[in-house]
C-alpha cells in the first residue's frame, strides 16, 4: 500500500539559510499534519491543513510557514534556520471520516534537519 | 487541554517476559488514544487505537491495550517480548473530533536475550 513520501529525507543547512521540506500524503487522503520531534523528545505538532486550508496551528515558528496545494501534497518552509531547528520533521496524512472523528494518522518517514 | 504521561522513559525486559508499558491520559472530552512505535531512524507505526467502541483494544505485533476511564489509563502490553520488539514507544491522545496528536514524553524499551 502507498505511505506518505517525505523529501528529502535529510538536509544539512547553514544558520540563516531557507529549507522546504515536502510531504506527499496517502491517495486521496485530504488531511496533512506537520511535526516536529528534537533530539529524545516527544514530536510537537506544528501545524495542519484540510482541504487546502489550514485548519489548526501549534507551536509553529513565524519564520516557518507552510501550504497544501491542489494535489494535496505539502510543503514546509523554513527561513533564516537556527542551530535549534535541527530535528526530525514528520509528515502525516489522515482522511477525515464523514461520519465522525475516526481518522488515523499515518506518519512519513520524516526528514531529518540538521543545521549547522 | 489533553495531556499524556507515560510513566518510565526506559523499560527493559528479558525476551519472552511480559511487556507493560503505561500511559495516563488527561482530557476534558471523550478521548480518542493510540500507541505509536518508532524504530530506530524511522517514522511513526500506528500499533493500535481507541476509539470507544471496545475498551480493549487489539493491535499488531502482538500488542493490546485496555482503556480504564475510572484510571485515566492506556496502559500497552504485550504477553511475550520478542527482540523486535525494542523501540520508542508513544501514546498519543486527540479530542473527539480528530485532529492534532498529543504526544507522550516516550518509552523506550528493551528486550535482552
Amino acid at each position: 500500500a502507498a505511505g506518505v513520501i517525505q523529501s528529502p529525507r535529510h538536509l544539512i543547512k547553514e544558520k540563516r539559510e531557507t529549507a522546504t521540506l515536502k510531504c506527499y500524503p496517502i491517495p486521496r487522503h485530504d488531511t496533512v499534519y506537520w511535526y516536529q520531534q528534537g533530539p529524545g523528545q516527544d514530536p510537537q505538532f506544528l501545524i495542519s491543513f484540510y482541504e487546502k486550508m489550514q485548519s489548526d496551528k501549534g507551536s509553529i515558528p513565524d519564520r516557518f510557514s507552510a501550504q497544501q496545494f491542489s494535489d494535496y501534497h505539502s510543503e514546509l518552509n523554513m527561513s533564516s534556520l537556527e542551530l535549534g531547528d535541527s530535528a526530525l520533521y514528520f509528515c502525516a496524512s489522515s482522511l477525515r471520516d464523514q461520519w465522525g472523528p475516526l481518522e488515523t494518522q499515518y506518519f512519513g518517514p520524516g526528514t531529518r534537519l540538521l543545521v549547522l | 487541554a489533553q495531556s499524556v504521561t507515560q510513566l518510565g522513559s526506559h523499560v527493559s525486559v528479558s525476551e519472552g517476559a511480559l511487556v507493560l508499558l503505561r500511559c495516563n491520559y488527561s482530557s476534558s472530552v471523550p478521548p480518542y488514544l493510540f500507541w505509536y512505535v518508532q524504530y530506530p531512524n524511522q517514522g511513526l507505526q500506528l500499533l493500535l487505537k481507541y476509539t470507544s467502541a471496545a475498551t480493549l483494544v487489539k493491535g499488531i505485533n502482538g500488542f493490546e491495550a485496555e482503556f480504564k476511564k475510572s484510571e485515566t489509563s492506556f496502559h500497552l502490553t504485550k504477553p511475550s517480548a520478542h527482540m523486535s520488539d525494542a523501540a520508542e514507544y508513544f501514546c498519543a491522545v486527540t479530542g473527539n473530533q480528530g485532529g492534532k496528536l498529543i504526544f507522550g514524553q516516550g518509552t523506550e524499551l528493551s528486550v535482552k536475550p
